[in-house]
């Protein structure tokens, strides 16, 4: 199994700033994952971390807004880019081994956009 | 994509009752997995299962993959159960989960 920590566990932003939120997981992964949860809903796939090169990303997020770092096996970066209260969620990190293989999510990141 | 629905959306028990938890989706699959987010948020793995059954204490699981579900059983309820309850499916070797809606399980003392 992995144990997967972010920084930070909540946070209260000003509209207009960014946010980057850090992902560590305690063993190496092969995939690395990015959801984000508004209140009440289900789990939605901004992207899949590639270590070394430009994340892939889910239909309705850009790079952009959501740029996302992997340097190497056990961590990973996501930073929430020109926020408004719409960007107000959970986000959670995510990691597994190959396609055929348990996944386990960190505790989540709580933002609120003022 | 693939689509994946849960049922019911809301169960409420008490305590010591059993109850099932449904997961049909739209195509084969190659990946399935039940989760477990308590109050607090936090996500817990509880079967990766995308056929077959398994067992993990008073928590069991079934999947007919040529039949599109999965079954997730708990008996003998307690209130440290309560939370939402997620399937999350996968049809690719991308590793990328599609979750369903979820089940909001209450168990009341």
């Amino acid at each position: 199994s992995a144990v997967i920590s972010q920084k930070p566990s909540r946070d209260i932003c000003q509209r207009g700033t960014s946010l980057t939120i850090q992902c560590q997981v305690d063993s190496q992964v092969t995939m690395m994952f990015w959801y984000r949860q508004q209140p009440g809903q289900s789990l939605t796939l901004i992207a899949t971390a590639n270590q070394g090169s430009e994340a892939t990303y889910e239909s309705g997020f850009v790079i952009d807004k959501f740029p996302i770092s992997r340097p190497n096996l056990t961590f990973s970066t996501l930073t929430v880019s020109n926020m408004s209260p719409e960007d107000s969620s959970i986000y959670l990190c995510s990691g597994s081994g190959t396609g055929g293989s348990k996944q386990y999510f960190g505790p989540g990141t709580r933002l609120t956009v003022t | 994509g693939i689509q994946v629905e849960q049922s019911p959306p809301d169960l409420i028990l008490q305590e010591g009752a059993n109850s099932t938890l449904r997961c049909n989706f739209s195509d084969s699959v190659n990946n399935l997995q039940w989760f477990h987010q308590n109050p607090w948020g936090q996500l817990i793995n509880l079967f990766y299962i995308p056929s077959g059954t398994k067992q993990n204490g008073r928590l069991s699981a079934t999947t007919v993959a040529t039949e599109r579900y999965s079954l997730l059983y708990i008996s003998s309820s307690q209130t440290t159960d309560s939370g939402v309850y997620f399937c999350a499916v996968s049809n690719t070797n991308a590793g990328k989960s599609t979750f369903g809606d979820g089940t909001t399980l209450t168990v009341k003392p």
